[in-house]
């Protein structure tokens, strides 16, 4: 049973589009919520992160905008350029336990020139 | 800034032989996790450590053992390995400070089994 249900699997933005990524998740005790981007080969890098606290949380050109009530965030990335591409992955866990992460399945975006 | 090591980068082994990747995390941080993460897939927990204790367990076969030492790096053992145990595997840190934990991953040490 995935924990966290993230949307779409693949997504193609021309340069300068508005790319938007979802999740849900139905544990109620998650309390953190991070995005990640991998990079083929690589580890995934923290991008932005928000606490349930927050309804949007805007870093640069990426914003998560949080829906406790619904049990959903999403990720934006305004302006999206060629170096965006990579995969993203939503991510939630529990604050003061043991903290791991679990990921949602990822959305691979593509952004054309 | 220092990040975290992750030894060795790729790696190939046989069915049934033993492997054990090494993690180094970053300096000061008390918290390591293990991923495992397949072809086109998220990354799954496996382990993690605080203070060189166990503090979580996730879908690590019997077959994985883990252990973090004094210097607070980690090895992850892998014994009689299969076809299906071919990922990348993520070595990840951090400093237990409060809510909302930043955790750094490493690049990973990608298993091969043939």
């Amino acid at each position: 049973q995935q924990q966290v249900k993230q949307s779409p699997q693949s997504l193609i933005v021309q340069k300068g589009g508005i790319s938007i990524i979802n999740c849900a998740y139905e544990n109620t005790a998650f309390d953190y919520f991070p995005w990640y981007q991998q990079f083929p080969g690589k580890g995934p890098a923290l991008l932005i992160a928000i606490r349930p606290d927050v309804s949007e949380k805007k870093e640069g050109r990426f914003t998560i905008s949080f829906n406790k009530s619904a049990k959903q965030f999403s990720l934006h990335i305004m302006d999206s350029q060629p170096g965006d591409s990579a995969t993203y992955f939503c991510a939630a866990s529990i604050q003061g336990g043991s903290e791991k992460l679990v990921f949602g399945k990822g959305t691979k975006l593509t952004v054309n020139p | 800034a220092a990040g975290v090591i992750q030894s060795p980068r790729h790696l190939i082994k046989e069915k049934r032989e033993t492997a054990t990747l090494k993690c180094y995390p970053i300096p000061r941080h008390d918290t390591v996790y293990w991923y495992q993460q397949g072809p086109g897939q998220d990354p799954q927990f496996l382990i993690s450590f605080y203070e060189k204790m166990q503090s979580d367990k996730g879908s690590i076969p019997d077959r994985f053992s883990a252990q973090q030492f004094s210097d607070y790096h980690s090895e992850l053992n892998m014994s009689s390995l299969e076809l299906g145990d071919s990922a990348l595997y993520f070595c990840a840190s951090s400093y237990n400070q409060g809510p909302g934990n930043t955790i750094y991953f490493g690049e990973g040490s990608w298993l091969t089994v043939v």
